[in-house]
Order: structure tokens, then C-alpha cells, then sequence
């Protein structure tokens, strides 16, 4: 089964709204990661956070982790066209691997 | 440029052959996996290798094989392949556990 679940698994917003995807996983981790895939192409990392942090930012994302809840959010702000793709989550547990989710494919129309 | 690349970028394959997937980076990276991506399914891990000369099983281990005799390659093996393995298949790197990890552009296998 998988540790890490992506809501809502597609969204469509018009460009300069903000896109909210949310992760839910089942166990305890080390950290957790975003990665972003734009059709066609391989994962592009975009933010880890551990899992005694709450909040990053970088640029126009901010990612925030509830361990209690088990649920991490990833907030793009202001999204343009170019943000069109599909974003994962990761889940790192006490191994070296990562459990990814199944993905919300953002549309973002100009 | 830093990277990783795949070869080759899509196969067609008929059911029954053998075929190797290669993965080179020349990042150094201790760490490195094999995926593959299915519709709906997401990434599911087959085989990972921490540092060279070890290897283990992923999520979906079975009717692959994988070696690390150096640092930078890491070739996926299908012995035999089924038409369940068609597929997209990614491989990453990494320098260490709880780090990023780097991906490749991806190998698209079709068995017929």
C-alpha cells in the first residue's frame, strides 16, 4: 500500500491563483520531499523538510508537515502557466529509500 | 554538465528477451535506484544500491536485476522480459540518505 497519498490527485486553476496539494502517509519519517514532473521528463526535487521542522519556503513554494496529523501541504502562490505538471510527495522512513505518492497533476491556464 | 543519463531513451521489445537499462552519473553520488512509473501507481522502487558493491530489493524486485561494480553505473537487467514491464523506468542518485535525489530522463520500455 502506499505510505504517501496526494489530494487532490488533479487541479486546474487560471494562472496568478494559488494551487494547495496535501500529502497524507501512515508511519513515522525522517523527512519528507516534494518533486515535480513535467510530462515527459524525470523528477525534479523541489523542497525537503524534516520532520522536526513545520514550514519551508523557497521562492514562490511553501511547504508545511503536520507529523501529528501525518499530512504535509505544498502551497504554490501566484502559479503561472510554466507551473503545469505533476507534483509528488516522498515519505523517508528509518531506511535509504523513498515511498513516493501517486501525484496531483496541476493545469494551469494562462 | 552534472547529471545522469539513461540509455536508450525508448525500446520496443518482444516478450521473452533479455535487456539491460544503463544509468551513469558522474556526480560521485554514494546512492542509487531504479523506478518505475505506471499510470495511477506513481514511482514504485524496484532495486536500490548505497554504495558500491551492494544492492537490494525494492517494492517490486521481481523479474529485474541490478549490479553496482563502480561508483557511477548502475544497469537494470531484464532476464526475460514480460509484457507487464512495459513501463517508464527512472533511475536516481543521491549522495546519502536524507538527501535529494537527482533523476534521470527516463527509459520508455514497450514489451509486445
Amino acid at each position: 500500500s502506499q505510505q504517501g497519498e496526494e489530494d487532490p490527485q488533479a487541479l486546474s486553476i487560471q494562472e496568478g491563483e494559488n494551487a494547495t496539494m496535501n500529502c497524507s502517509y501512515k508511519t513515522s519519517i525522517n523527512n519528507l520531499q516534494w518533486y515535480r514532473q513535467n510530462s515527459g521528463r524525470g523528477l525534479v526535487h523541489l523542497i525537503l523538510i524534516r520532520s522536526n521542522e513545520r514550514e519551508k519556503h523557497s521562492g514562490r513554494l511553501r511547504v508545511t508537515l503536520d507529523t501529528s496529523k501525518k499530512s504535509s501541504s505544498l502551497l504554490i502562490t501566484a502559479s503561472r502557466a510554466a507551473d503545469t505538471a505533476s507534483y509528488f510527495c516522498a515519505t523517508e522512513l528509518n531506511t535509504d529509500k523513498l515511498i513516493f505518492g501517486t501525484g496531483t497533476r496541476l493545469q494551469v491556464f494562462p | 554538465i552534472a547529471g545522469i543519463t539513461q540509455a536508450p531513451t525508448s525500446q520496443i521489445l518482444a516478450a521473452g528477451r533479455r535487456m539491460t537499462l544503463r544509468c551513469t552519473q558522474d556526480m560521485r553520488h554514494n546512492a542509487m535506484y531504479w523506478y518505475r512509473q505506471d499510470l495511477g501507481l506513481g514511482l514504485r522502487l524496484i532495486h536500490y544500491s548505497n554504495t558500491a558493491g551492494t544492492t537490494g530489493k525494492g517494492e517490486v524486485p521481481d523479474g529485474y536485476s541490478v549490479s553496482r561494480a563502480n561508483t557511477d553505473d548502475f544497469p537494470l537487467t531484464l532476464a526475460s522480459a514480460v509484457p507487464s514491464q512495459t513501463s517508464v523506468y527512472f533511475c536516481a542518485s543521491r549522495p546519502g540518505q536524507g538527501l535529494e535525489q537527482f533523476f534521470g530522463p527516463g527509459t520508455r520500455l514497450t514489451v509486445l
